[in-house]
């Protein structure tokens, strides 16, 4: 069984276009992140979300907004696809507490090339 | 803001030990966590400090010193397989939400 799945695994578009990613956890987790890894693998936080609140990084562009219409999906949008946001995404879920929060389980990733 | 830093590239030999450092600046502290990753992969937890000391997990060890910021992972015994990149991640105090190093990359010559 798949703790943490992402799909599509792979995404190529055209700059300016809309796509979205799509994150699902089975671990019973509170918690969801997105993470985008560059090609330099530094993992920087996007976004944060639980049933109480979302956290966002706020170096994220506005163009990229989470979606979740349950607490098992965290799905990934992002609007006007520009050459920077190429990298690999990376859904994530942990418990919601200190010690919990550090015991992260990642999807996949999904590797975006924007053209 | 937090911030961390550690090597970005060690090599060693296989069956060795090797150490990958970790110091960090942050407001508040709740623990250190390391993650492997495999060129490809995803992220994958590895072990978690939250106070002064050594954890062992087979070959993988993990120590803190929160009055010195720091910390490492240890791996005795070197297989082929540890090459990989391995991030440092703390948890500054009040929020549970990690921040990761820049990662070392980790070479395993045979």
């Amino acid at each position: 069984d798949t703790a943490v799945s992402q799909t599509p695994k792979y995404l190529v578009t055209q700059m300016g276009n809309d796509k979205s990613i799509k994150c699902e956890q089975n671990l019973g987790h509170d918690t969801m992140y997105w993470y985008k890894q560059d090609s330099k693998k530094f993992l920087k936080i996007m976004f944060s979300y639980n049933n109480k609140e979302l956290i966002i990084n706020e170096t994220v562009p506005n163009r990229f907004s989470p979606k979740s219409p349950d607490k098992a999906h965290l799905n990934l949008h992002i609007n006007s696809l520009e050459l920077g946001d190429s990298a690999v995404y990376f859904c994530a879920s942990s418990q919601d507490s200190s010690s919990g929060g550090a015991l992260q389980y990642f999807g996949p990733g999904t590797r975006l090339t924007v053209l | 803001g937090q911030s961390l830093e550690q090597p970005s590239e060690v090599t060693a030999v296989e069956g060795a030990i090797v150490q990958i450092n970790c110091t960090y600046q942050t407001s508040g502290f709740y623990g250190l966590s390391w993650y492997q990753q495999h060129d490809g992969g995803a992220p994958t937890f590895l072990s978690y400090n939250a106070l002064d000391g050594l954890e062992e997990t087979g070959r993988f060890s993990s120590f803190l010193s929160r009055s010195d910021s720091y910390g490492y992972l240890l791996l005795q015994e070197l297989q082929m397989k540890d090459s990989a990149s391995y991030f440092c991640a703390v948890q500054p105090g009040g929020s549970y939400i990690p921040t990761f190093g820049r990662g070392t990359s980790l070479i395993v010559h045979p």
